[in-house]
């Protein structure tokens, strides 16, 4: 079992829906959590960053994080068709030399 | 400000044949990592510099070998070439942290081809 494990779906969802993406996760130790948004033919970029537990909202998307239940969530309200993308959730303990271990990707699909 | 460039975007390789890919930042980055990324499998790291002057082993260093040339540099390797290291292949840079941030700026990859 990956330490990291996160659905490759793909998800398609029409436009202006809520989109909700997961990852679980087995090591209690993690305390950085990351959202990556990867277009197509690019490198991913960072979206939305959360320390520890607790809620994130930037824009049209939120972060959580449960680390009891040692579960991440991304959420995308009112999607648009750039939404279009795959979705990498990260994670790393504190200190050391972070490496951060990811998640496989979610495809989202937002049609018109 | 270009951030992380990698050289070639494309390469078309023959079993056996070596090859260099090249990685570099301009956003005086301390730590630098190469990663491979396979349908399914998500990024998967390979090897990474923590600072100039260190290298360490990642997940799938097998075949591989790497040369942090200077602060701004970082290359991998490839001895020789198998089909198995068919890949997307990025770089990614940290900056050096302040407060909480962990991000990884990553290069707009190389796509491989061993035949």
């Amino acid at each position: 079992q990956k330490e990291v494990e996160q659905d490759p779906g793909p998800l398609s969802v029409p436009e202006g829906a809520i989109v909700s993406l997961n990852c679980t996760y087995s090591n209690s130790a993690f305390q950085y959590f990351m959202w990556y948004r990867q277009y197509s033919r690019k490198g991913p970029e960072l979206l939305m960053y959360t320390y520890s537990s607790g809620n994130k909202e930037d824009g049209r998307f939120t972060a959580q994080v449960d680390k009891s239940s040692k579960y991440i969530s991304l959420f995308i309200r009112d999607s648009q068709p750039s939404d279009s993308a795959t979705y990498l959730c990260a994670m790393s303990e504190s200190g050391g030399s972070y490496i951060p271990t990811f998640g496989r990707g979610t495809s989202l699909i937002v049609h018109p | 400000n270009a951030g992380v460039t990698q050289t070639p975007k494309f390469q078309v390789l023959k079993t056996g044949q070596s090859m260099t890919l090249q990685c570099a930042q301009d956003m005086n980055h301390n730590s630098m990592y190469w990663y491979r990324q396979d349908p399914g499998m998500g990024l998967r790291l390979i090897y990474y510099s923590a600072s100039e002057g260190t290298t360490d082993k990642g997940e799938v260093p097998n075949g591989y070998n790497v040369s942090r040339l200077n602060k701004r540099e970082f290359s991998l390797r490839l001895e020789s070439a198998a089909p198995s290291q068919t890949s997307v292949y990025f770089c990614a840079s940290r900056r050096t942290p302040t407060g909480e941030t962990y991000e990884q700026f990553f290069g707009p990859g190389t796509r491989l081809t061993v035949l």
